[in-house]
């Protein structure tokens, strides 16, 4: 069984404050791997992938991949009352006759008090 | 350029009518997903199409679910005799193709979908 698992939350940070998202996958030959944002009642939004270990940085976001381990996290810096949303870690499956398809976890619930 | 449309963005019906969701990928995408999101729910993986061919449609959960998709653009997700629990948010996704580094997928708003 294909899965991807993440902290339910809710996860609480002050603004300002680095705020760690992490995510671990079951599949060891998925080869990409996303970020995607949802606030409440809206569809989900990029934010970023990543497909090498190391980290990947963009903006205020940096997202870490450690395929040994099976591990992708999310780092958010000088968090914002603004970032308070569902936060999605998502692995394409590339198995058998799926070669696309995307394995969402269930999120992580951020909320950045001011 | 434009994203991924969806219509019609909320749609309310009756138990054992069908319905007809549709979504309009980014231009030069050839690789469409849908995918669907009940309350308090993760997305569910539905179907996926390379081009106007759908060589996944595991995710179907039942053979009231139906999708095609024409000329390599729009698709179409027919949902027959629909029942209470089919009611969810239907998202719709594509990419510029499946191979990695090109695969990112843009999610569409999304149609929600109300089975009275």
């Amino acid at each position: 069984q294909k899965e991807v698992e993440q902290n339910s939350g809710p996860l609480s940070v002050p603004e300002g404050a680095i705020a760690s998202l992490n995510c671990t996958y079951s599949d060891r030959v998925s080869q990409s791997f996303f970020w995607y944002r949802q606030y409440s009642g809206k569809s989900p939004e990029l934010i970023m992938s990543i497909y090498s270990n190391g980290d990947k940085e963009d903006g205020r976001f940096t997202a870490q991949l450690n395929k040994a381990s099976q591990y992708v996290s999310l780092l958010i810096r000088d968090s914002q009352p603004s970032d308070s949303a569902t936060y999605l870690c998502a692995v394409k499956s590339i198995r058998g006759g799926s070669q696309g398809n995307l394995i969402f976890g269930k999120g992580t619930k951020l909320s950045v008090k001011p | 350029g434009a994203g991924v449309s969806q219509s019609p963005s909320n749609k309310v019906t009756e138990k054992g009518k069908d319905v007809e969701l549709r979504c309009d990928p980014i231009s030069g995408h050839t690789a469409l997903y849908w995918y669907r999101q009940s309350l308090g729910q993760g997305l569910e993986f539905l179907i996926y199409f390379q081009g106007n061919s759908a060589p996944d449609k595991s995710g179907l959960p039942s053979d009231r679910f139906s999708a095609e998709r024409t000329g390599g653009s729009v698709s179409t997700l027919t949902i027959q005799r629909t029942q209470q629990e089919d009611s969810a948010v239907y998202l719709c996704a594509s990419s510029f193709s499946w191979v990695p580094s090109t695969d990112t997928q843009y999610f569409g708003p999304g149609t929600r979908l109300t089975v009275l």
